[in-house]
């Protein structure tokens, strides 16, 4: 039961231009969203979240949108750099639960062309 | 401050043995949680600890599998008589607050196991 899906398994990108990265999920009860950063061999660093009550949060390059309704969120890494071109895991907490349990989706492998 | 350590960072182990996977979350973290990721997928939850307790093992397999976190040194994952199936990368992750995914939440490295 896949609660968090990235279907595309993998993007290729230019240098400077836009990567966007989806995620669907079908919990209704997941009310924070993350995406995370991994490089071979070594472990999923964090990079934006976002809370159920907002449809929007940005952080410099990147910016993150959910989309309730439709139970999609999206990455936005604009302009993309070489030095992107990683794995991108979205993630989802429930609320319900007091601890930071986290599901992940199966990943999204970002390469971005020089 | 040193990060989320977890050793070793390889660990080979033939059928039947036992595998020990170490974590020491960071300073002041007093949660973790383990996650598996197997070839080709996403991290799956494992379990939560707290020092000395359990507070959710909901992704652990039943059998072969253990998790503590003493009240001295770092957390243990323990699977006994390995398959080839356990082979896997797992991480572990620690935190200062329960339910806090946003606030200082860190992964270590991860161990591979391979059984061979």
């Amino acid at each position: 039961d896949q609660q968090v899906k990235q279907n595309s398994p993998s993007l290729s990108v230019q240098e400077g231009r836009i990567s966007i990265l989806n995620c669907d999920y079908t919990n209704s009860m997941f009310d924070y969203f993350l995406w995370y950063k991994k490089y071979p061999a070594e472990g999923p660093t964090f990079l934006i979240s976002i809370s159920s009550i907002k449809d929007k949060n940005e952080d410099g390059r990147f910016t993150v949108f959910l989309n309730k309704s439709a139970k999609h969120l999206s990455l936005h890494i604009v302009p993309s750099q070489p030095g992107d071109s990683a794995v991108y895991f979205c993630a989802a907490s429930d609320g319900g639960t007091s601890y930071g349990k986290l599901t992940f989706g199966q990943g999204t492998i970002l390469t971005v062309h020089p | 401050n040193a990060g989320v350590m977890q050793n070793p960072r390889h660990l080979v182990r033939r059928r039947g043995q036992e595998a020990r996977l170490r974590c020491s979350p960071m300073k002041g973290h007093s949660h973790v949680y383990w996650y598996r990721q197997l070839p080709e997928e996403g991290l799956k939850f494992m379990v939560y600890l707290q020092k000395e307790n359990i507070i959710d093992e909901s992704g652990m397999p039943k059998e072969r599998f253990s998790a503590e976190f003493p009240k001295e040194g770092p957390s243990i994952l323990r699977i006994q008589q390995v398959v080839r199936g356990d082979s896997a990368a797992y991480f572990c992750a620690s935190s200062p607050l329960s339910g806090a995914p946003n606030y200082g939440y860190t992964f270590g490295s991860g161990t591979r196991l391979t059984v061979v």
